[in-house]
């Protein structure tokens, strides 16, 4: 069965980066794109930005380009989301998803989420 | 820039009744409408998709329709694991989710 297994919770200091990854199995790993969601505290859903698993190419959020950035590495089927300069705003639980078509998708298999907190 | 509204913010619904839940966009997006289930500390759960096809494995009391701007998922008899926090999301454009409507027993 399909599996998005993400890293463990996080803690970080105002300013600092975080790396959060989200390892695949039970399907073909470049056929699908995969996308992060986050969620923050007691909040709803904040679509980040999509990564294509075969080829790369990407589409962030306008309101975090230049502070996010996201890899795959196909020989672990496993892709990465990094945020930069991070806020106490950017606390929040942040979910891979996949997605089957493209940026423009719904969401049909989920990670069990990264709680990133950020504190001084 | 479109804006996804769901109503009502909260409904109280006792087990057993119909819930009807509303999503509105501010500009059509066609079909491209999905529904998320999501339970206190879970991740969201895809219900619907294209805007009224049920995902693998959900139950048929699950059903949503509509198009263009307006849109409904409806569960048609309200059982226990059914009280959760409902999404929509766009999918016509950048992705973007309602702000949720939460189902709590009456």
């Amino acid at each position: 069965q399909v599996q998005l297994v993400q890293s463990g919770a996080e803690v970080k200091k105002p300013g600092a980066s975080v790396k959060v990854s989200c390892k695949a199995s039970g399907y073909t790993f470049t056929s699908y794109g995969i996308s992060w969601v986050r969620q923050a505290p007691g909040q709803g859903l904040e679509w980040m930005g999509w990564i294509s698993a075969y080829n790369g190419n990407t589409n962030y959020a306008q309101k975090l380009q230049g502070r996010v950035t996201m890899t795959t590495d196909t020989s672990t089927s496993t892709a990465y989301m990094e945020l930069r300069s991070l806020r106490s705003d950017d606390t929040a639980v942040y979910y891979c998803a996949s997605s089957y078509s493209g940026s423009y998708d719904y969401f049909d298999y989920w990670g069990q989420g990264t709680l990133v907190t950020v504190s001084s | 820039e479109i804006v996804m509204t769901q109503s009502p913010a909260t409904l109280s619904v006792s087990p057993g009744e119909r819930a009807t839940l509303s999503c509105r966009a501010s500009q059509s997006v066609s079909s491209n409408l999905a529904w998320y289930q999501q339970k206190p500390g879970q991740a969201p759960r895809l219900l619907i998709y294209g805007a009224s096809t049920r995902a693998t494995g959900i139950p048929a009391r699950f059903s949503g329709s509509g198009s263009g701007t307006e849109f409904t998922l409806t569960i048609s008899s309200l059982q226990s694991e059914d009280f959760a926090v409902y999404y929509c999301q766009q999918y016509n454009n950048w992705p973007l989710f309602g702000g949720g409507t939460k189902v709590e027993i009456k």
